[in-house]
């Protein structure tokens, strides 16, 4: 596609669901990039895929966040037994490696209730 | 590790007047790159210039210029001629870089964010 496309744009659900959010990235891009960003503050890392394997997930909070990339393009990064803590807007982004350009999505606005 | 200090909450400039926007880092890696990005109220993140840790001189896009002193470890943007649109925030960015495969090539790794400039330009 054309940019990065992040799926849902909002997603309200209640504390100790599981949640699954989608990222789609630029075609062709190896790389991809979680972010977690708290109103008011810059975006944190979570996780980082080149190809199929996160190449660093040093990010991840804890274990009941999760990344796959099986296929190496679309990205899901899943979480269980949500907190209100876990209210963020997730950034996704990708780059292709070689260059330093990286394009980002509008973000999914998760909300704990 | 990398660490991006910005040090301006909030900062306000007249229409059509110039404003410094300031960053400093801090890594160990002699190869780096740092970015600026502009947050608008709908969200999204936008790219406005890059830096590298090699570059001689100081980046250029159009309006916005990067103040690059690698020895004082600053990055500070420059908006000359602001204009209403330009109220947003802004973060500062570094990249680090990885080397990845068994031919030795590099690619590039997360970015670490800054707190964040909230940009307001008054008519």
């Amino acid at each position: 596609g054309a940019g990065v496309s992040q799926t849902p744009s909002n997603k309200v659900t209640e504390k100790g669901k599981y949640v699954e959010l989608r990222c789609d990235p630029i075609s062709g891009h190896t790389a991809l990039y979680w972010y977690r960003q708290s109103l008011g503050q810059g975006p944190e890392f979570l996780i980082y895929f080149q190809g199929t394997g996160a190449a660093d997930d040093s990010g991840l909070p804890n274990d009941r966040f999760f990344a796959v990339r099986p296929e190496g393009s679309v990205s899901t990064l899943k979480i269980q037994r949500t907190e209100r803590g876990d209210s963020a807007v997730y950034l996704c982004a990708s780059s292709l490696q070689g260059l330093h350009g990286y394009t980002f999505g509008s973000g999914t606005r998760l909300t704990v209730v | 590790a990398q660490k991006i200090t910005q040090t301006q909450p909030g900062m306000f400039v007249q229409e059509k007047e110039a404003v410094t926007l300031d960053c400093t880092y801090d890594t160990s890696d002699p190869s780096y790159g740092l970015f600026w990005y502009k947050q608008p109220s709908s969200g999204e993140m936008i790219f406005l210039i890059y830096q590298g840790s090699y570059d001689q001189q100081n980046a250029t896009e159009g309006r916005y210029s990067l103040n690059f002193q690698k020895a004082r470890k600053s990055a500070n943007l420059v908006i000359s001629a602001s204009q209403l649109g330009d109220s947003a925030m802004y973060f500062c960015a570094m990249r680090e870089m990885l080397l990845v495969g068994g031919a030795g090539g590099t690619s590039y790794g997360k970015l670490t964010f800054g707190q964040g400039t909230i940009l307001t330009v008054h008519p």
